[in-house]
This record gives C-alpha cells, structure tokens and sequence, in this order.
C-alpha cells in the first residue's frame, strides 16, 4: 500500500521552456502533497506544501510564478516549472500524505535536466 | 528545525554486522519521527516510524529508537545485507501541523 508514482522521471529540454511533473496517489486519498528538490549529496529540501482544493504554500525563496503547483483532486497534484532555466535542473520529489500524524510517501523523482 | 546537509556522513559496515545510524533532532515539541531510506536516483522510503509515547520501535530486521531527553534518535539495521546500502534520513514532525523536517541524512556503504 501508500505507493505514489511520479512522472516523467527524466526531462531533458531546451532552455525556456515549460515542464509539467505529475504526483499522483494509486492506493490512498492525499489530502496534503509535499513537493521537494534534492541536489547532489544533500537533504530533501522543502518547496511547498498543498493541500487538496488549496493554494500551495510556498517555503521562503521559492517563486511561485516559477513553480506553479495544483493539487486538484485527492491523487493528483503537479508542479510546472515556467521558463525553465539551467539552474533549474535538478532532482525534484513529490511526496503524499493522508489525513492525520502519518507518514508522507514519495515518488520516485524527476531527473531535469535543461540545456 | 530544518536542515540541509552540506556533507553526507558514511557509515561503512561490513556484511552481516549490525548497524547503527543516528539522528540528532531539533525541536523538543516533535512528537512523531520517520526514518527513510534513499537509494541512489530514487525517491526515499519509509522503513519505521515511531511516536514520542514510546521509546522503542522494531520492525523487520530495524528498530528504532528515541531518546526524547537528548532529542536522539536511531535506527538499527541487524545482519545488514548489502541491499542495506543507501542514503539514511530521520524525519520529524509536530502533530498538526503538515510538515517534516528532514536530517541531513548517512549514507551507508556495506561492505561484502
């Protein structure tokens, strides 16, 4: 159980362009979906946090006409990077949670890569 | 609080010993904490859990324990095999309250 599958998991684009990740919940209701970026060797570090019907809550230093994030439903939600730029590659991981104290449960990352 | 490691601490053990990987944490008032294990080029999983009512969690081949006193944690990985080998982070949380925040995680490199 708790599996969530993120896509694509590797992007290689052109400077400027936009790309979509997909996180989605296959076995469970995520009323709360994490999303993170991860460079080489380090921490997961938190970008934003939204909950389902909500706007996202972005952390300190991350744009939000940069990231765009939308958690329509309660097994998906997506991050679009606009105008992405190569210091926008990156790992990026979405996690899920269910209601209450409970664990989040992550994808398996986005490898972007822009040229 | 939140951290990012700017180094990843390693662990070497070798195949069939036991394993230990500790956590320091932050904030007295986290009442639930996570491991998670990262292989490389994957997202983390969850291996354990355990809340601040109890001390002492096991599962299969981990337990983890917590110490709330010294705001410590650990996990300890019996018989590790080589399949053990990865990156390590301790996550905790605040109930109520939708965020986690994460160590700057061990990697552990088991020897054959």
């Amino acid at each position: 159980g708790a599996v969530v599958s993120q896509h694509p998991s590797r992007v290689i684009c052109k400077s400027g362009t936009s790309v979509k990740i997909e996180c989605r919940s296959l076995d469970f209701q995520a009323t709360t979906m994490f999303w993170y970026r991860q460079f080489p060797k380090q921490s997961l570090m938190l970008m934003a946090t939204s909950n389902e019907g909500s706007k996202a809550t972005y952390e300190q230093g991350v744009e939000k006409d940069k990231f765009l994030i939308n958690h329509a439903s309660l097994t998906l939600s997506t991050l679009t990077v606009t105008s992405a730029h190569p210091e926008d590659s990156s790992f990026y991981i979405c996690s899920a949670k269910a209601t209450g104290q409970q664990p989040q449960h992550f994808g398996d990352g986005t490898r972007l890569s822009i040229l | 609080g939140e951290s990012v490691g700017l180094h990843l601490p390693t662990l070497s053990v070798q195949e069939g010993d036991n394993s230990i990987i500790n956590c320091a944490y932050s904030n007295s008032a986290s009442d639930y904490f996570i491991w998670y294990k990262q292989e490389s080029g994957k997202g983390p999983q969850f291996i354990i859990d355990i809340r601040s009512n109890m001390d002492k969690r096991q599962g299969q081949r981990v337990t983890v324990l917590l110490n709330k006193t010294v705001k410590h944690l650990s996990l300890q990985i019996a018989a590790t095999q080589p399949g053990d080998s990865a990156v390590y982070f301790c996550a905790e949380n605040i109930d109520n309250f939708n965020k986690f925040y994460f160590g700057s995680g061990t990697k552990l490199n088991v020897k054959p």
